[in-house]
């Protein structure tokens, strides 16, 4: 699987947009981008994933450049509940895939929204 | 609760005991995953099964750790002669083929 490169923190103000950024540079064709993040002592859960084309969902807007070499993971309304570590992970399937391919994790990016 | 359960949240044992670590999968989830991750760091692969079959091992999975998946449904993460670098967070996660995994709480292993 292809590496990811984000920044180690971010700050954002609560009900600001938060625009976290990751490059991956060397993802290959049949690699999609998924997104996870951890609050403090939980389990990763899942935010959003994309191939190509930009994706929302009820959580984050996802938008990867046209080369596919960066995207950006996008909260809307920041709230203080979205502070925790947010992880790009490039990686091989989706869901006709049959093969397997796990998720590689990072040490991704610490955001901090502050009232 | 249909997410992936896992059981028990927090266990403190003393080095060179025996634990074991139970993980129940969202249902129908075929694919199961175990992780490892310590204090600061992103969650590590450990080991991958689909069904009942263990497909991949990790060089972190060491002979002193063995995972089981009987039916294919609910699996165990064991550890034998537990020593203080053991210590870490045991996350559990399970998809439908290549989709995305959802992971479970995990479970605090603590060897005093």
């Amino acid at each position: 699987d292809a590496k990811t490169t984000q920044p180690p923190s971010m700050d954002c103000a609560e009900g600001r947009a938060a625009n976290l950024p990751c490059n991956h540079s060397t993802i290959s064709g049949n690699e999609y981008v998924y997104w996870y993040r951890q609050i403090h002592s939980q389990g990763p859960q899942y935010i959003i994933h994309g191939l190509k084309n930009n994706e929302t969902n009820e959580m984050a807007s996802l938008i990867i450049t046209e080369d596919r070499k960066s995207s950006t993971l996008i909260l809307p309304h920041a709230t203080l509940r979205d502070t925790a570590v947010y992880y790009c992970i490039v990686r091989a399937g989706g869901a006709l895939n049959s093969g397997y391919s796990t998720l590689t994790f990072g040490k991704g990016t610490m955001l901090l929204v502050s009232p | 609760d249909t997410g992936v359960s896992q059981d028990p949240r927090h266990k403190i044992t003393k080095r060179g005991q025996n634990v074991t670590f139970r993980c129940d999968p969202i249902s129908e989830h075929n694919r199961l995953y175990w992780y490892r991750q310590t204090l600061g760091q992103g969650p590590e692969f450990l080991t991958y099964f689909q069904n009942e079959a263990q497909l991949e091992k990790s060089r972190l999975l060491s002979d002193r750790f063995s995972a089981e998946r009987p039916k294919g449904s609910f699996s165990t993460l064991e550890i034998q002669r537990t020593e203080q670098g053991d210590s870490a967070m045991y996350l559990c996660a399970s998809s439908l083929a290549s989709t995305e995994a959802f992971f479970g709480q995990g479970t605090r292993l603590t060897v005093v």
